[in-house]
């Protein structure tokens, strides 16, 4: 248990459907993160949020929508996504973005898109 | 452009022996590396951190070390177990600030 939550872990989805992903954190942090984990490649920065600002939108595509309502929950809005988006979504949580700081990461959610 | 990269092979290695992974980076000199540990399915776990100015730094049966001259981390898990099989992460900030994730190294530890 790292003390980030996310929902749902598995996720199959079509091309026209909207969908969400859900990040919680129950560590007090400040800062939280979206990263992407295709097969056979990097953990790939999506969206910093820190104090539930965004801060950093690493060129990802509109159809990824990202959203902090305050500093313990962090969404991922999904629409008219393609078949290579499939992957796994990771959240991430830090005390604050100061260089340095590991990462909390949840469990993921695995998603498929037809 | 810069990069961080992991021996994308796996490494198979038998339980007792002592497990060497290598992080490399290039074009940029990061004040800090990270190790994360992740099991299929799940998320990464932190591990390590060490800073550039130190050379060597200890947990338990885990060291990792710094190179700055050669741009390397190694990480050793010392008298491994199968437990200990997992792929592991490196990580470190870039130019921008962002922490960059190398792409991993799967070990596996036989009885």
């Amino acid at each position: 248990e790292t003390g980030v939550t996310q929902t749902p872990r598995h996720l199959v989805m079509g091309m026209t459907n909207k969908k969400s992903l859900k990040c919680e954190q129950h560590l007090g942090h400040n800062a939280m993160y979206w990263y992407k984990q295709s097969a056979k490649k990097p953990l790939e920065l999506m969206f910093v949020y820190s104090l539930e600002e965004r801060v950093e939108n690493n060129s990802v595509p509109s159809r990824f929508s990202p959203e902090c309502p305050n500093s313990s929950h962090l969404f991922l809005h999904l629409h008219t996504l393609q078949p290579e988006d499939s992957a796994l979504y990771l959240c991430a949580s830090s005390p604050t973005r100061v260089e340095g700081g590991e990462l909390f990461f949840g469990e993921g959610s695995r998603l498929t898109v037809l | 452009s810069q990069k961080i990269e992991q021996n994308s092979e796996a490494l198979n290695i038998q339980e007792g022996k002592t497990a060497t992974l290598t992080c490399n980076y290039t074009n940029y000199s990061p004040a800090y590396l990270q190790w994360y540990r992740q099991d299929p399915g799940r998320g990464p776990v932190f591990l390590l951190l060490i800073r550039e100015n130190e050379k060597e730094k200890r947990k338990e049966r885990l060291k990792v070390t710094f190179d700055t001259t050669l741009k390397q981390s190694l990480f050793h898990i010392t008298a491994s177990q199968p437990a200990d099989s997992a792929t592991y992460l490196c990580a470190s900030t870039n130019a921008g600030n962002m922490l960059t994730f190398g792409g991993g190294t799967r070990l596996m530890v036989k009885p």
